[in-house]
């Protein structure tokens, strides 16, 4: 059984790009959670998306935007990149009833 | 706002030791605390989590302890190992982590010699 996939694993942008990244939940999860860990800090929460809805935002602007599909994977599109940008991005995914939630490997984003 | 403390920011224990990591949360409306092992390189993973109506809770060789009206929880490592070492970090949500985000401290990078 997969668990969490993310890809890329890694990407360098420049300033003022767009990047996407994708994540596909665990098997049978229908809730997917983004977060942004910056190096030496813990993961920070940016949103959440269930049934093709952004349900829950974190304090992150309008720069940072998403999207779930009917299979339930889901997309992390920030616009206008800044270097403060630069981070691990991870998804988390969780089966609707449950607590938990399981983390892919997330993506580095290198914002030069 | 920091609504989840954590220290030590780093801790070095000689395996077979009992490193004792601890956490301090403000929000009282959180009711779920996980702690997370992540290394480097790679995405936290779960270890163990823990409900306010019980005080302590073991997992194999890993025990959270939670103090309700100190707003503490801490993770007790027992027969360290160093395969251990990695960064641990606690977190807390309401409600339940399915339907909300998870806050989590800074991390504490643990080192266990051999």
């Amino acid at each position: 059984d997969a668990g969490v996939t993310q890809s890329p694993t890694h990407l360098i942008k420049t300033r003022g790009q767009q990047v996407t990244l994708r994540c596909s939940p665990k098997s049978g999860h229908d809730t997917v959670s983004w977060y942004q860990q910056a190096l030496g800090q813990g993961p920070q929460f940016i949103f959440q998306y269930y049934e093709e809805e952004e349900r829950q935002r974190g304090n992150f602007p309008d720069r940072f935007s998403g999207h779930q599909f009917p299979n339930y994977s889901s997309e992390l599109n920030v616009n206008a990149l800044l270097l403060g940008d630069s981070a691990l991005y991870l998804c988390a995914s969780t089966a609707g009833v449950s607590d938990e939630q399981y983390f892919g490997p997330g993506t580095r984003l290198t914002v030069t | 706002q920091q609504q989840v403390k954590q220290s030590p920011q780093s801790l070095i224990v000689q395996k077979g030791g009992i490193p004792i990591i601890n956490c301090a949360y403000e929000n009282t409306a959180f009711d779920y605390f996980p702690w997370y092992q992540q290394f480097p390189g790679k995405g936290p993973a779960l270890l163990i989590a823990i409900r306010p109506d019980v005080s302590e809770k073991k997992e194999g060789r890993f025990t959270i302890s939670f103090n309700k009206s100190a707003k503490q929880f801490s993770l007790h490592i027992m027969d360290s190992q160093p395969g251990d070492s990695a960064t641990y970090f606690c977190a807390a949500s309401r409600g339940g982590g399915s339907n909300y985000k998870l806050t989590f401290g800074k991390g504490t990078l643990l080192t266990v010699n051999p």
